[in-house]
């Protein structure tokens, strides 16, 4: 069974920018969360989608917004890039089967360079 | 709001030595998770506990949770060079939905 899959792996961004990154959940998997990780405030929650609605949102400013597509496939959208949000990007899906919190298993990332 | 704390943050092992890093959070909460991050690489999943008294075992680690007492162990028995990475603890919310709050993480490093 193939895993998470995130595009692009790599990506560099000037301030002001906005970029675009996409998660795809293994297959059969209807929840795709979303984490910020930097080595100064570690892993943070982004937000969750599940059934293509926002289920649950972490504390980031109003720049970083998601959707999720009626395939799973979900992505996240940060507009007026910072330098602050050089970060690694992590995706997770998980079964979700009851709609209830499951195990999460994370893709590979996309690692953001702002400059 | 729900704090996950982990300790030691960096931990210097000799090989063939036991050790274990603590993880505590903050609120009730009955599903906690483990895992294991190499540099560069995303995180790969170690072990899911479940309930008060969870213990679960995969080769040279083992982790429990005292829901009671908000404390999960990870402990190490017999490290090996291979075992190097950093370990992550995360809780869930008890909502309905997907949210977990991580540790700190605790970098190993295992020296022959």
């Amino acid at each position: 069974k193939a895993g998470v899959t995130q595009t692009p792996r790599y990506l560099i961004k000037t301030r002001g920018q906005q970029v675009t990154l996409s998660c795809s959940p293994i297959s059969g998997h209807r929840s795709v969360s979303w984490y910020q990780q930097t080595p100064g405030q570690g892993l943070q929650f982004l937000f969750e989608y599940f059934s293509e609605t926002q289920r649950n949102k972490g504390n980031f400013p109003g720049r970083f917004s998601g959707r999720q597509f009626s395939n799973s496939r979900s992505e996240m959208n940060v507009s007026t890039l910072e330098l602050g949000d050089s970060a690694l990007y992590l995706c997770a899906s998980s079964l979700a089967l009851a709609g209830g919190p499951s195990e999460q298993f994370f893709g590979p990332g996309t690692r953001l360079t702002v400059l | 709001e729900l704090k996950v704390e982990q300790n030691p943050l960096f931990l210097s092992m000799q090989e063939g030595k036991n050790y274990t890093i603590y993880c505590n959070y903050s609120t009730t909460s009955d599903r906690l998770y483990w895992y294991r991050q190499d540099p560069g690489k995303s995180l790969e999943s170690l072990f899911v506990l479940l309930s008060n008294g969870a213990v679960k075992q995969e080769g040279r680690l083992m982790a429990s949770l005292d829901t009671k007492a908000r404390l999960s162990t990870l402990h190490i028995t017999a490290a090996v060079h291979d075992l190097s990475a950093t370990y992550f603890c995360a809780v869930d919310h008890n909502n309905a939905g997907n949210m977990l709050t991580f540790g700190g993480g605790t970098r190993l490093m295992v020296k022959p």
